[in-house]
């Protein structure tokens, strides 16, 4: 078994600041995702990374920047905070190709003053 | 594009009760579905996935088939008990290597004793 850590469990920032989220995952995964959550809403993925030196944009990338530091830890910055992307931010792994179930963790809880 | 629909938002439930979720998808091609089940404070877990069009996933009394015909991954359980009470989100994956998922919404499933 494995585990996703999350940090910070809550992360409260002023509009316009640049916000930084990690993971980190001992499942030894290939592949890393970060997912945003609104209440009432579906998952959408923000940036994904296949392997330790990639990095794919997602379908809401506008305004994230993101980082695959080593193969275990993936960061997500917010590059400058809006109080519209209130929001939880998830990030998932799985073994690189499919259909590989994905794990996740319990996620960053943002919200913007 | 592709997409995940799940119109119920909301599900309320004695124990014992009957429980059917909709899903239908659309995309090119045949992905593999997925329902992923959320409790409060965690992330999503993966619930049932199935790969086959015209298979059927199951797990802890839960059900769905993958109907190619339809479209629909619909899930179903005879008899939910107050512990199912979680948001359930259907979730479709490309056969690519990268591991994107879709997902839908999301329905609140809250199971009274």
């Amino acid at each position: 078994g494995g585990i996703i850590t999350q940090t910070p469990k809550f992360l409260i920032g002023q509009e316009g600041q640049k916000l930084t989220l990690k993971c980190q995952q001992n499942f030894n995964h290939d592949t890393m995702y970060w997912y945003r959550q609104d209440s009432g809403k579906g998952l959408r993925l923000i940036y994904y990374s296949i392997t330790e030196n990639d990095l794919q944009k997602g379908d809401l990338s506008e305004g994230y920047d993101a980082s695959r530091e080593k193969k275990s830890s993936f960061s997500l910055t917010v590059t400058s905070a809006q109080k519209n992307e209130m929001a939880v931010f998830l990030c998932a792994s799985s073994i690189a190709g499919a259909p590989a179930e994905q794990f996740f963790g319990p996620g960053t809880r943002l919200t913007v003053l | 594009g592709d997409s995940v629909i799940q119109m119920q938002g909301q599900v309320t439930l004695s124990e014992n009760d009957f429980l059917f979720i909709n899903c239908t998808y659309s995309t090119t091609g045949y992905p593999t579905l997925f329902w992923y089940v959320q409790y409060s404070g965690e992330g999503p877990q993966l619930l049932l996935q199935v790969t086959t069009a015209n298979n059927k996933g199951s797990s802890r009394g839960f059900e769905a088939t993958y109907d190619k015909g339809t479209t629909s991954f619909h899930l179903q359980k005879t008899s939910v008990q107050e512990i199912d009470s979680a948001v359930y989100y259907c979730a479709m994956r490309d056969n690519t290597n990268t591991g994107k998922l879709t997902f839908g919404d999301g329905t609140v499933l809250t199971v009274k004793p």
